[in-house]
């Protein structure tokens, strides 16, 4: 099966820094990866995703970077606010018929004012 | 608009227990499923269902076992509540062959056995 590990467990910036959290997926069939954040006590939300035939994707503060030779997914957030305080958690799909995430083990960001 | 209702927000069990979760979603999803949220080890899968009376063993079924009976119901049994299945409790749905668009969530169930 599909194994996702996430880095860094826990990420605390000054507020304007930049922030990168990086996953690797290990099965090269995965070809979808979203980015869910959950916020204290809510549901994880999905904030951002890549498909497997693109190599960036970006949103506002947020980007997504893929490298599929390496297999490695990575979440930037520039210019991070407080409210960028969070648990992030990245996932890899397995084949649209498969219908089910591999999750990584979340990063909590801490932005401090 | 919630999409995506667990019963639950807080439950108690005593060891031994027999404790049932129940999910609830209005959007049609073929697919749902149950994960439990542990510190440092993100979401782990429990099990899925794809189609009513269908279901697949995830990660760690062992200890749970789940019931679909419609289409818009998924829950979770603990047949024998044990501390070590205290946890938050999640879970979500999806279309079949829309899983790309991404899961949505419940708002959890905080599990505490005692």
């Amino acid at each position: 099966g599909e194994n996702v590990e996430q880095h860094p467990s826990t990420l605390s910036v000054q507020e304007g820094d930049s922030a990168v959290i990086k996953c690797t997926y290990s099965d090269s069939a995965s070809n979808y990866f979203p980015w869910y954040k959950q916020e204290l006590g809510k549901r994880p939300q999905l904030i951002i995703d890549i498909r497997s035939n693109v190599g960036e994707k970006k949103d506002q503060r947020i980007a997504v970077t893929l490298n599929k030779t390496a297999k490695h997914f990575s979440l930037h957030i520039t210019e991070t606010q407080p409210e960028d305080s969070a648990v992030y958690f990245c996932a890899a799909l397995i084949g649209i018929n498969f219908n089910k995430f591999y999750f990584g083990s979340g990063t909590k960001l801490n932005v401090k004012p | 608009d919630v999409k995506v209702t667990q019963s639950s927000r807080y439950l108690v069990k005593r060891t031994g227990e027999k404790v049932f979760l129940e999910c609830v979603q209005d959007m049609d999803h073929e697919n749902m499923f149950w994960y439990r949220q542990d510190p440092g080890l993100g979401l782990r899968l429990i099990y899925f269902s794809y189609d009513v009376k269908m279901k697949e063993k995830g990660d760690i079924p062992e200890g749970y076992s789940v019931s679909r009976e419609k289409k818009e119901r998924f829950s979770l049994i603990l047949e024998s509540a044990s501390t070590n299945q205290t946890s938050m409790y999640l879970c979500a749905s999806s279309w079949t062959g829309g899983a790309q668009y991404g899961y949505t969530f419940g708002s959890g169930t905080r599990l505490t056995v005692v």
